[in-house]
Order: C-alpha cells, then structure tokens, then sequence
C-alpha cells in the first residue's frame, strides 16, 4: 500500500461550482499537510499548507484535515478556468521535513 | 529572480547513453532535491543535498548520481541512460525561517527526457 493515496480523476466541473479533492494516507505519524498545484508543463507551486487536524482558509481554497480518519481534502469555491490544473497532495513527519510523501495529483478541468 | 532554473527542457538519449541534467537556484537555498514525476506514479525523491558538499539518496537513486559543489548548482547526471528513465524531472530547493527548515519547495519548470 502507498503511503499517500489520491485519485488521479480527471475531474472536470463547469465554472463556479465547489471543487472537492480528497487524499487518504496510511502512516499516522503524518503531521503536516500540503497541497501543491501544477499547470500543465509546469513545476509545481505549494497552494496550501496545514499542521495537523482542522481547516485553513486562503481566498477561495480552503484545506481540511482530519487525522482520525488519516484523510486531507481540497476545496475550491467559485472554480475559475484558471483553476483548471492537477492537485497533488503532500505530507511530512515534522515541520521543515523536507522529504515529502506525494500523491500522484489529482487532474482538474474547469469548463467555462 | 529567476527561482529555480532546470536545463535542458526537452532531451532525447539512445540507451546507454550518459548526461547530465542542470539545476541552478538563485534564492541562495540550502535543500535541493531531484524528483521524477511519471504518469500513475506521482514525484518521487531521486536525491536531495542539505548544503554544499552534502549528498543523500532518495526514493529511487539507482541509475543517477548527484554532486553539490556550490549552493547554487545541483546536477543530476544519468550515467547509462535506459528506457525507464523516460519521465520528467524535477529539480526543487527550499529555505530556511529562523534557521529551521521550512518544507516548502520550490520547483523548477521540469525537464522532459525520452531514452530509446
């Protein structure tokens, strides 16, 4: 079993509905959270990053973790075209853990 | 600031053939790390460098060797190219906040290698 499980999709959804991404992980000594979005032949660029259990809002992403459950999810509110691009979803045993477990992303197509 | 800057983009070896990929960074960052990212499997650690001098393997170090004689540069050379090293590769550098690691990495633009 992979340490970090994400559904590769695509997704795709029509401009301003929520987008939801999800990644489940099986070693519970996880400790803080990343999500990184990636255009298309593009490196990626860290989007949101959390410390263990609970929300954090930025703009209109908003990062959930809940660690009992060892599941991590992405929403995006009022999904623009320039959202379109694969999620991949991070994480490391300890702050400033440069070694991260990644998901393998998540594709997701807005369409105007 | 150019960031993290990986050349070349594109490269196409025949097997058995060896080069070498460039990193370089000008945000004057102390971790550097190579990935490869294939469809299906996700970024997986190639090697990654703490500071100059220092190397270290990561998930998939086999066929690649890495050196760090500067801050600045980071290579990744392929010593006999083979078919299943066709993917894209990462270079990426992160900092230091109140001299502890921050986590976050920087990633250059990629560079995409076909062997035959």
């Amino acid at each position: 079993q992979k340490e970090v499980e994400q559904d590769p999709g695509p997704l795709s959804v029509p401009e301003g509905a929520i987008v939801s991404l999800n990644c489940t992980y099986s070693n519970s000594a996880f400790q803080y959270f990343m999500w990184y979005r990636q255009y298309s032949r593009k490196g990626p660029e860290l989007l949101m990053y959390t410390y263990s259990s609970g929300n954090k809002e930025d703009g209109r992403f908003t990062a959930q973790v809940d660690k009992s459950s060892k599941y991590i999810s992405l929403f995006i509110r009022d999904s623009q075209p320039s959202d379109s691009a694969t999620y991949l979803c991070a994480m490391s045993l300890y702050y400033g853990n440069n070694r991260l477990a990644f998901g393998k992303g998540n594709q997701v197509v807005v369409i105007p | 600031n150019a960031g993290v800057t990986q050349t070349p983009k594109f490269q196409v070896l025949k097997t058995g053939q060896s080069m070498t990929l460039q990193c370089a960074q000008d945000m004057n960052h102390e971790y550097m790390s190579w990935y490869r990212q294939d469809p299906g499997m996700g970024l997986r650690l190639i090697h990654y460098s703490v500071g100059a001098g220092i190397t270290d393997q990561g998930e998939v170090p086999n066929g690649y060797n890495v050196s760090r004689s500067t801050t600045e540069d980071f290579p990744l050379r392929l010593l006999s190219a083979a078919p299943s090293q066709t993917s894209v590769y990462f270079c990426a550098s992160s900092y230091k906040s109140g001299g502890a690691n921050t986590g976050e990495l920087f990633f250059g633009e990629g560079s995409r290698l076909t062997v035959l």
